[in-house]
């Protein structure tokens, strides 16, 4: 069975541009989380989407944003980037989420933003 | 290969040795923990969870003690391999799942 797959993998723009990143699960998996890592914050919770809606949502700006299609793929979308939003993006993928997280989540080798 | 901290604790252990990790955690309703292995350029790995009702868990080679008492998580990896060099978070969750800031765990050969 694929894992988790992430595109693109690295991804280079500047500030006040938008960009979108895109997540695959594994099949059969209905819920998809996106975090955000970086050296100084560690792995930061995004949110997390399930049959199309979101369920669960960290402490990020609006700028900040995902979606989930019915095929259960994920995309997020950052709008207006700041330097700061220069990071690892992760998308994790489990089961049925079950709403608390309680289960096991897959993670893919994420995609690394660099805003210039 | 991509860092995933620049300034994480670092624990160096001789390869055959046991290691030794630990996390504390910071809330008390926590009820999920989890224990993920992330090497460079990768995503985090599940390696072994624990349910609040349980102070122990195992898995091969490696084993999970959870002390609610003091808020403290621990991971414990018998006789460390090169293959387990690596950084290693520990999550805590509750309606929001939060991760540690993790630990480089270095095999000395």
């Amino acid at each position: 069975k694929a894992g988790v797959t992430q595109t693109p993998r690295y991804l280079i723009k500047t500030r006040g541009q938008q960009v979108t990143l895109s997540c695959s699960p594994i099949s059969g998996h209905r819920s998809v989380s996106w975090y955000q890592q970086t050296p100084g914050q560690g792995l930061q919770f995004l949110f997390e989407y399930f049959s199309e809606t979101q369920r669960n949502k960290g402490n990020f700006p609006g700028r900040f944003s995902g979606r989930q299609f019915s095929n259960s793929r994920s995309e997020m979308n950052v709008s207006t980037l700041e330097l700061g939003d220069s990071a690892l993006y992760l998308c994790a993928s489990s089961l049925t989420g079950t709403g608390t997280l309680q289960e096991t989540q897959y993670f893919g080798p994420g995609t690394r933003l660099l805003v210039l | 290969g991509e860092s995933v901290g620049l300034h994480l604790p670092t624990l160096s252990v001789q390869e055959g040795d046991n290691s030794i990790i630990n996390c504390a955690y910071s809330n008390s309703a926590s009820d999920y923990f989890i224990w993920y292995k992330q090497e460079s350029g990768k995503g985090p790995q599940f390696i072994i969870d624990i349910r609040s009702n349980m102070d122990k868990r195992q898995g091969q080679r490696v084993t999970v003690l959870l002390n609610k008492t003091v808020k403290h998580l621990s991971l414990q990896i018998a006789a460390t391999q090169p293959g387990d060099s690596a950084v290693y978070f520990c999550a805590e969750t509750d309606d929001k799942i939060i991760f540690g800031k993790g630990t480089r765990l270095h095999i000395l050969p």
